[in-house]
Parts: structure tokens; sequence; C-alpha cells
């Protein structure tokens, strides 16, 4: 059964960092392009950021792209996303997703329940 | 990266079919077969219910249909139960090499 547990969320200054981190299982990790996708509360769904599969390909939203970096620990079957100089309206549900192949083209086919980033002071 | 445009509402009795429009451009959903929708409930995590315009995944009821034309990409339910009223996003690749996804739209099942 494929699991995806995100944690590292919290309160944070506007102008600060977090870094979260999505703890995978059930698959093989390696073989898959992984993302990050928020919600703002009450809002859609935004695309953040993917670690491609094969061989460590990165995307970025314009968005987030020079502040935010996603990386990937294939030993420890675990993504991450380093969020630098926060703003409040960064403020929203982080959740990790896998994709269905390797490669970004490819929908997200399990999601993680998501963790909460709040940017406030 | 502009979001893919989707109405914000639709409705629909129980038995009846709806469908939910995503309209992007040519760099994105016109340009690519790499259209999918999630379903998403209050307080849960978006679900995937369509990929590469109209390939459902296993487990997902076959009253849920997709296709596209041109810039446009369309998600029909058809036999419409209580169960569907959910927040649905499409969602599209992009020649920029990013993903895009649409505002979102609300159905209620009346």
């Amino acid at each position: 059964e494929v699991q995806l547990l995100e944690s590292g969320g919290g309160l944070v200054q506007p102008g600060g960092s977090l870094r979260l981190s999505c703890a995978a299982s059930g698959f093989t990790f390696s073989n898959y392009a992984m993302s990050w996708v928020r919600q703002a509360p009450g809002k859609g769904l935004e695309w953040v950021s993917t670690f491609s599969g094969n061989g460590g390909t990165r995307y970025y939203a314009d968005s987030v792209k020079g502040r935010f970096t996603i990386s990937r620990d294939n030993s420890k079957n675990t993504l991450y996303l380093q969020m630098n100089s926060l703003r409040a309206e960064e403020t929203a549900v982080y959740y990790c997703a896998k994709h269905r192949s390797f490669v970004v083209v490819t929908a997200m086919d399990y999601w993680g329940q998501g963790t909460l980033v709040t940017v406030s002071s | 990266q502009s979001a893919l445009t989707q109405p914000a509402s639709v409705s629909g009795s129980p038995g009846q079919s709806i469908t939910i429009s995503c309209t992007g451009t040519s760099t994105d959903v016109g340009g690519y077969n790499y259209v999918s929708w999630y379903q998403q409930h209050p307080g849960k995590a978006p679900k995937l219910m369509m990929y590469d315009v109209s390939n459902p995944p296993s487990g997902v009821s076959n009253r849920f249909s997709g296709s596209k034309s041109g810039n446009t990409a369309s998600l029909t339910i058809s036999g419409l139960q209580a169960e569907d009223e959910a927040d649905y996003y499409c969602s599209s690749y992009s020649s920029s090499s990013t993903v895009v996804f649409g505002g979102g739209t609300k159905l209620t099942v009346l």
C-alpha cells in the first residue's frame, strides 16, 4: 500500500525558513517523480515543485523559484522541500504527491494528507 | 504559468449527468494529452480521477469519463450520486516543463 506522510509544517515568521519532509513507503521510491502541491485556506491547488525519478531534474513554479529547493534521499525514501524567505501568502497545506512514472508529465496518483504551514508574525 | 479556467460551480440532481470544462492554451491543455482530474472532498487530500485526458485509474467508477477538444478538456460524471459532491480540479503539463492546475469547480448534488 502506497503511503506518503508529510511532516515539518508549523508557524514561521515572514522571511523565515522551514523544511518539509515526506516519508514514502509501499513503492520503489527512486523510480517515480515526486511533487509538492500547496493549497491556501479556502483556495485551489497550486503546483510548487517536482523532482523527477530518473536522475535528478527539478522543476519549480515561478512563484517559488530561487527561494524553495526540492530534494530527495532515495536511500531514506524521503522527499524534502526547503522553503526560504517565506511570505504570508504562502500559508497553506502542503501536499506531497507521487507521480505515475518517473517523469513530470504524468499525473499524481497518490497524495499525502498534507502538512500546514502558517506564515505569520 | 496561468491557471487553467474552470467554472466555479456546477450542480445536478441524482441520476443526471454533468460536465466540467477546463480551458487552457496551446502550450498546456491543447498541446499535450497530459490532462488529469482530481476530486477533493472537504478536509481530505485530492484523489486522481482521470489521467492522460481519458484514462480512469483502477477503482474509479466508470461513471466518470474524460475528453479533450482543442484547448478545452472536460470531465463528465454520469448517474450523479450524493458521494460525487466535491471539488474537482483539472491539471495539465505545460510546455515550460511545469504543471498547472485549474481554479477548481464545486460540484453540488441537489
